[in-house]
């Protein structure tokens, strides 16, 4: 089976922009979830997409939005791009609604904010 | 809100050793446990998980328990090797299913 897939894999933007990361989970899977890793903050939860419902969402301001498609995909934007958005944003994927699956990380995406 | 902490921070081993590695939470009320590895600028992997349940699961070299009333984990990994250099991470599951609160990591240098 594939493994978690994210596009694009490097990005760099500058201040004011915004930007949308793609994420494809592995095949049956129907939760994909986001995180944004930091060196100073760590791991910190983004959101939880299933079944194309935000079922929960983490502490981050309404300018991180994501959606996740029929297929499952999912995409996160994030507007007016700040400096302290660079980081590594991860999604996870796993199969079941509840918590007893592993979930899958992909390679993350490193977006660079000048 | 729970909170995960990972000592130590960094830790450096000749190769050969066993190690151990610590994870504790302060919230209990756990569903799981996962440990993972992440190589320096990639994702990450997922090493071990296990249930609230359970009391350890183990794989190849790593061993890892579990002990929630007291609200630590640890991950035992035996003769160590230079391709075990990485970052480990833990995190719980708790509250929200698919919400994981990882911990800051141990990065783990083995020296050949």
């Amino acid at each position: 089976k594939a493994g978690v897939t994210q596009t694009p894999r490097y990005l760099i933007k500058t201040r004011g922009q915004q930007v949308t990361l793609s994420c494809s989970p592995i095949s049956g899977h129907r939760s994909v979830s986001w995180y944004q890793q930091t060196p100073g903050q760590g791991l910190q939860f983004l959101f939880e997409y299933f079944s194309e419902t935000q079922r929960n969402k983490g502490n981050f301001p309404g300018r991180f939005s994501g959606r996740q498609f029929s297929n499952s995909r999912s995409e996160m934007n994030v507007s007016t791009l700040e400096l302290g958005d660079s980081a590594l944003y991860l999604c996870a994927s796993s199969s079941l609604a509840g918590s007893r699956e592993t979930q899958y990380f992909g390679p993350g995406t490193r977006l660079l904010v000048l | 809100k729970q909170e995960v902490t990972q000592i130590p921070a960094a830790l450096s081993v000749p190769e050969g050793e066993n190690l151990v590695l610590n994870c504790s939470f302060t919230d209990s009320a756990i569903y799981n446990l996962q440990w993972f590895r992440q190589d320096p600028g990639k994702g990450l992997t997922s090493l071990l998980l296990i249930q609230s349940s359970q009391r350890e699961q183990t794989s190849g070299r790593l061993n890892a328990s579990l002990d929630k009333s007291s609200g630590r984990s640890t991950l035992y990994i035996a003769a160590s090797q230079p391709g075990d250099s990485a970052t480990y991470l833990c995190a719980t599951s708790s509250g929200s299913a698919r919400q994981l609160t990882f911990g800051s990591g141990t990065q783990l240098t083995v020296l050949p």
